[in-house]
């Protein structure tokens, strides 16, 4: 079965520095999306990615997040200034069309010290 | 009203036991419930899934139970294995392609 890559799927920083979490979706997949799960938690939203816009975000999603889709293959995460609070394991997701079964990497469990 | 609710937090059962866990929401706009397996350090994966045109669904030894008028949902395991011990959410879709997930049921199956 085809598979959503994540890397790295660890990341340790200083609170305060720009961490970048890279996924590559599954190549004919056409929405993409970041979940993340607090230690024990569930798992929650975090944005949505479609034709190189957001398409729905949520209220944790704020100024210091951002996405991207560099070039035809990869997906990244972007947190500008990170917080102790990030401290997650963050899912990249995709689906060919939103009413079809959504593929979840096995994440980047970020630490932020 | 966007939340779903799980139970019970954790569940322990024989080999070849039926382990139950429940779920349920209050948005009447959710028409897409996904149930979730996830093992240790890997992503969820979709386990089945069910629309609420259909009160049951079957896959394998999976089963979905689903009551429109009561807004719930639940997941049976059949004949239960050590290899199904894992957490499990359950999720829902409305109008909108986001996923809200349940809190997670970690079910642990002893042979």
């Amino acid at each position: 079965e085809p598979e959503v890559t994540q890397t790295p799927s660890h990341q340790v920083t200083q609170m305060g520095q720009e961490v970048i979490l890279r996924c590559v979706p599954i190549s004919n997949h056409l929405y993409f999306y970041w979940y993340r799960q607090i230690l024990g938690q569930k798992v929650e939203f975090l944005v949505s990615f479609y034709n190189n816009e957001i398409s729905e975000k949520s209220e944790i999603f704020d100024d210091q997040f951002s996405v991207e889709r560099p070039d035809g293959s990869n997906f990244t995460l972007k947190i500008r200034s990170t917080k102790l609070e990030d401290s997650a394991m963050y899912f990249c997701a995709s689906t060919r069309r939103t009413n079809e079964k959504l593929f979840f990497g096995s994440g980047t469990q970020l630490s932020v010290l | 009203q966007q939340q779903v609710k799980q139970s019970p937090q954790s569940l322990i059962v024989q080999k070849g036991g039926i382990p139950i866990i429940n779920c349920a929401y209050e948005n009447t706009a959710f028409d897409y419930f996904p149930w979730y397996q996830q093992f240790p350090g890997k992503g969820p994966a979709l386990l089945i899934a069910i629309r609420p045109d259909v009160s049951e669904k079957k896959e394998g030894r999976f089963t979905i139970s689903f009551n429109k008028s009561a807004k719930q949902f639940s997941l049976h395991i059949m004949d239960s294995q050590p290899g199904d011990s894992a957490t499990y959410f359950c999720a829902a879709r409305g109008n909108t392609d986001k996923l809200i997930f349940g809190t997670g049921t970690r079910l642990q199956v002893f042979p």
